[in-house]
């Protein structure tokens, strides 16, 4: 079956450092591949998405890669803000109709960003 | 655009009772609705599946008889806990999907509804 892996948390960084959250993935096909983050006390919210191998995703200064030779997409900032503070989420969804087109989730990384 | 809202964003009943999540896709059609479940400092894991007019398809280890999904229009699905207990207590979460070509559409996640059994 399908499976996402995520470092895990939580990471701490202070403000403008450099950040990167690897994900590696296990998926039959070709899946498209996600980075959804959820702030304090709110829902999920799509951060950046790829859908083919080399395709890079970007948001918000966020960027990941699909790196299909070395299944992973890992997630990177250069300068990371206070505001960045969230709940990062790896996500795979495989692409056929017969499989609803779900997303299967990593665990989740906290990043907590100080002043 | 693309919003999804749910309700309520907060529940407290007692053991034994029944409550009923709403989940709305406020401005598109939504052919599909997805319902999660996350415990604290955990992943979403997956509930089940919903298309609207048929019946949701339920994830192995899933109680179909205890989590009703009723997903009777292309805006509104429903889950509802039956008899819940202590243990259902949790993060209940809910996206939607439109219509769409395969690779560009998304899931739009609601803010979710914390359950609490007492």
């Amino acid at each position: 079956g399908n499976s996402v892996t995520q470092m895990e948390g939580p990471v701490t960084l202070s403000e403008e450092a450099f950040l990167t959250i690897n994900c590696t993935y296990t998926a039959t096909g070709y899946p498209s591949l996600f980075w959804y983050v959820q702030y304090p006390g709110e829902g999920l919210q799509l951060l950046l998405k790829a859908t083919k191998a080399d395709d890079k995703g970007s948001n918000k200064g966020f960027e990941a890669t699909y790196r299909k030779e070395t299944t992973s997409f890992h997630l990177e900032k250069g300068s990371v803000q206070v505001s960045d503070s969230a709940v990062y989420f790896c996500a795979l969804r495989e692409n056929s109709g017969g499989s609803n087109y779900k997303l299967t989730f990593g665990k989740g990384t906290l990043l907590t960003v100080n002043p | 655009g693309a919003v999804v809202s749910q309700h309520p964003s907060w529940v407290i009943c007692k053991s034994g009772t029944s409550v009923k999540i709403e989940c709305r896709s406020l401005d598109f059609q939504a052919t599909t609705m997805f319902w999660y479940r996350q415990f604290p400092k955990q992943s979403l894991m997956l509930m089940a599946t919903s298309n609207e007019g048929s019946k949701a398809t339920y994830e192995q280890g899933v109680e179909k008889d205890k989590f009703l999904i009723n997903h009777a229009s292309l805006t509104l699905s429903t889950l509802t806990v039956t008899s819940a207990h202590p243990e259902d207590s949790s993060f209940y979460i809910c996206s939607a999907k439109g219509p769409g070509v395969a690779v560009s559409y998304e899931q739009y996640f609601g803010p979710g509804t914390r359950l609490t059994v007492t």
